[in-house]
C-alpha cells in the first residue's frame, strides 16, 4: 500500500528552527507536498517537492530524497502563529491526483 | 480569486433531516473533492469530480449523495446521518485530477457538521 508516517508532535520555542519528517512507501510514488492547518480552519499548501532537494519559500522549506523515501518541512525564525498541525501528502503514479495525508504533526511553538 | 468557498459554516442536523452542503470555487480547476476530517485526523477523500464527472468514491455510504451542477459547483446532499458523520467536511479543488503533477489542492474553510 501506501503510507507516510510523520511525528505525531513537535514542540520548539519562538525564533528556533524545527523540522518535521516525513517518511513515504515508494510504490508508484510521485512527489510530496506539505499543508499546514490551523484550529479550526482549511488546510493551505505549503509546497511540492517532485525532485530531489531543497525547495525553499521564505521562512519554509522542504526538502526530498527520493533514494531515501524520505522528505522534510523546515521552518525557520519559528513564530507563535506558526503553531498549527502540518500534514505531509504523497502524489503517486496510479492514483492520478488523489492526495495519501500522513497522520499529521501538531507543532506547539512556546514563547 | 484563489478561494474555495464553502456553506454554511456549522450545521446542526437531526437523523432524519435532509441537508446540502455547498462549494465554489472560480479558479477554472477541472477537480473537485470532498473530504471529511474528524479532531486530530488527516483529512479523508471521499469523492472526487473530474470536469464535472464523478471520478472516485471512496466507497461513501449512499447517505451521502455528491453533486457537480457545473464546473464552479459542488454539493454534498445529506440524508439520514448518524451521529458517527459529525466532522468537518471540506472542499478543495485543483488543476487536475489525472496527473499527479496537478496536486496543489485548494481546501474550504469546510463546514462542521454535527449531527444529533
Amino acid at each position: 500500500g501506501q503510507s507516510l508516517e510523520q511525528p505525531s508532535e513537535v514542540t520548539a520555542v519562538e525564533g528556533a528552527i524545527v523540522q518535521i519528517n516525513c517518511t513515504y512507501q515508494t510504490s508508484g510514488f510521485y512527489g510530496l507536498s506539505w499543508y499546514q492547518q490551523h484550529d479550526g480552519g482549511a488546510p493551505t499548501f505549503l509546497s511540492y517537492n517532485a525532485l530531489d532537494g531543497l525547495e525553499e519559500t521564505g521562512r519554509f522549506s522542504s526538502f526530498l530524497s527520493r533514494s531515501d523515501s524520505y522528505g522534510y518541512l523546515l521552518l525557520q525564525e519559528l513564530q507563535m502563529k506558526d503553531s498549527a498541525s502540518y500534514f505531509c501528502a504523497g502524489s503517486f503514479y496510479n492514483q492520478g491526483g488523489k492526495l495519501i495525508f500522513g497522520q499529521g504533526t501538531e507543532l506547539s511553538v512556546k514563547p | 480569486d484563489t478561494e474555495v468557498t464553502q456553506t454554511p459554516k456549522h450545521l446542526v442536523m437531526g437523523m432524519t433531516n435532509k441537508k446540502s452542503l455547498k462549494c465554489e470555487q472560480h479558479m477554472g480547476h477541472r477537480a473537485m473533492y470532498w473530504y471529511k476530517q474528524k479532531a486530530k485526523k488527516p483529512p479523508e477523500l471521499m469523492f472526487v469530480y473530474s470536469y464535472e464527472k464523478l471520478s472516485i468514491n471512496e466507497s461513501v455510504p449512499s447517505r451521502f449523495s455528491p453533486e457537480c451542477p457545473n464546473s464552479s459547483l459542488l454539493n454534498l446532499h445529506l440524508h439520514a446521518l448518524q451521529p458517527e458523520d459529525s466532522a468537518l467536511y471540506l472542499c478543495a479543488s485543483s488543476q487536475g485530477w489525472e496527473n499527479p503533477m496537478n496536486t496543489e489542492a485548494f481546501f474550504g474553510q469546510g463546514t462542521r457538521l454535527t449531527v444529533v
